[in-house]
């Protein structure tokens, strides 16, 4: 139980384009889910916190406008970073927290993003 | 407010012989506590979850760990490692009532053959 995806599993893309990561739950219903982002040989740095239906809550230092968060169904939540440039290159990584009766502070994360800004 | 400090970021050991990755928190709250695995450009996976029960908490795979108030420690155990074990390791602390999670900075376990 408790699957979380990601897709894609990488993406390549140019300077100044946009990319869209999108995270499901596949066996479960998340109220919330979390973005990270990881740089290399460091720990997950949370950025956003998405409760289906409402507006997602960023943490200080990252920019609302250019991380676009939509978590528009209990299963599915997207994150689409706006005008892409090589800083934003990382691993980007979901999770994703199960709601109602089985409310828990788990999470469960999906396997991750690896994005190349050229 | 919560923190996490993992005690090493490197830990080598050879193929057989016991595993302690050593993880310390702080939290102003009774704390959630886990362990997570990540391998190489992977997702990471839960290995074990602390949450006020039993004080020794198994996971899975073989692994264990301990929470130790008085030492405000919760060291991750293995008794043999296996090759599959290398990988890097997250102490990670949620408080109570709060879904957000801190994470440590990770232990890179390294096994030998």
């Amino acid at each position: 139980g408790a699957v979380v995806s990601q897709h894609p599993s990488w993406v390549i893309c140019k300077s100044g384009t946009s990319v869209k990561i999108e995270c499901r739950s596949l066996d479960f219903q998340a109220t919330t889910m979390f973005w990270y982002r990881q740089f290399p040989k460091q720990s997950l740095m949370l950025m956003a916190t998405s409760n289906e239906g409402s507006k997602a809550t960023y943490e200080q230092g990252v920019e609302k406008d250019k991380f676009l968060i939509n978590h528009a169904s209990l299963t599915l939540s997207t994150l689409t970073v706006t005008s892409a440039h090589p800083e934003d290159s990382s691993f980007y990584i979901c999770s994703a927290r199960e709601g109602g009766l089985a409310l828990t502070d788990t999470q469960y994360f999906g396997p991750g993003t690896r994005l190349t800004v050229l | 407010a919560q923190s996490v400090t993992q005690l090493d970021s490197h830990v080598s050991v050879s193929e057989g012989t016991p595993v302690l990755l050593r993880c310390n928190y702080s939290s102003s709250y009774s704390p959630s506590l886990f362990w997570y695995v990540q391998h190489p450009n992977k997702g990471l996976q839960l290995l074990l979850k602390y949450t006020s029960a039993a004080t020794l908490v198994k996971g899975i795979n073989g692994f264990e760990a301990e929470f130790k108030k008085s030492e405000t420690s919760f060291h991750l155990t293995k008794p043999s490692a296996h090759m599959s074990d290398a990988a890097e390791y997250f102490c990670v602390v949620a408080g109570a009532g709060s879904y957000q999670l801190t994470f440590g900075k990770g232990t890179k376990l390294s096994v030998i053959p």
